[in-house]
């Protein structure tokens, strides 16, 4: 069974910095890597699909790149509606099963 | 517009049973897979459960199989999830979502909240 792990827990950074997430699988995985955003109270939303897909009406600040099992979400300028927890998520050919990273917190410094 | 909306939660307890519905619009329902996922509060998500589009394939998590059925009317653009022997590690919102071509979860409704309390 993958296992995947995000890093850091918590990332303090103020708007207009980079944030920098990363999501380790614990075997190689590839093509098969989303993102996900998720504010307080709200369902999760497809922002990655596929390591470096933007969803649908995504801004072109989120950008996913990776490859292997180390993959990253990078967000170039924080806007304050990104402040969230984001996950990244797998989903697995053999047993069938989706897997979530743990989440990554992203607050304002 | 595309939508998924949730319906069913509510406060059972221990051994009890609840079914969870969720009722979609904008979109063909048929053509789609769809899974419910949840999310236990203040902890991540866990996905639940797969169904396909035509309701052939069926996938669960280890701990839910033999206590959830995942199923689906097409006719109606409903998805639904049966949960018998509930526990109290089973609290949480519970979301639908439907599965684009990239094994990713593009669609999600609102989410309904179960609690399993005696």
């Amino acid at each position: 069974e993958i296992v995947l792990t995000q890093s850091p827990a918590t990332l303090s950074l103020s708007p207009g910095e980079r944030a920098t997430l990363s999501c380790r699988a614990s075997q190689s995985i590839s093509n098969n890597l989303a993102w996900y955003q998720q504010k307080p109270g709200q369902a999760p939303r497809l922002l990655i699909y596929a390591d470096s897909n933007r969803a649908t009406g995504i801004p072109a600040r989120f950008s996913g790149s990776g490859s292997g099992t180390d993959f990253t979400l990078t967000i170039s300028s924080l806007e304050p509606e990104d402040f969230a927890v984001y996950y990244c998520q797998h989903r697995s050919s053999w047993p069938r099963t989706w897997t979530f990273g743990q989440g990554t917190k992203v607050e304002i410094k | 517009q595309v939508q998924l909306v949730e319906s069913g939660g509510g406060l059972v307890k221990p051994g009890g049973s609840l079914r969870l519905s969720c009722a979609a619009s904008g979109f063909t329902f048929s053509d789609y897979w769809m899974t419910w996922i949840r999310q236990a509060p203040g902890k991540g998500l866990e996905w639940v459960s797969y169904i396909s589009s035509r309701d052939s394939t069926i996938y669960y998590a280890d701990s839910m199989k033999g206590r959830f059925t995942i199923s689906r009317d097409n006719a109606k653009n409903s998805l639904s999830l049966q949960m018998n022997n509930l526990r109290a590690e089973d609290t949480g919102v519970y979301y639908c979502a439907r599965g684009n071509w990239n094994h990713a979860f593009d669609i999600w409704g609102q989410g309904t909240m179960v609690t399993v309390s005696s």
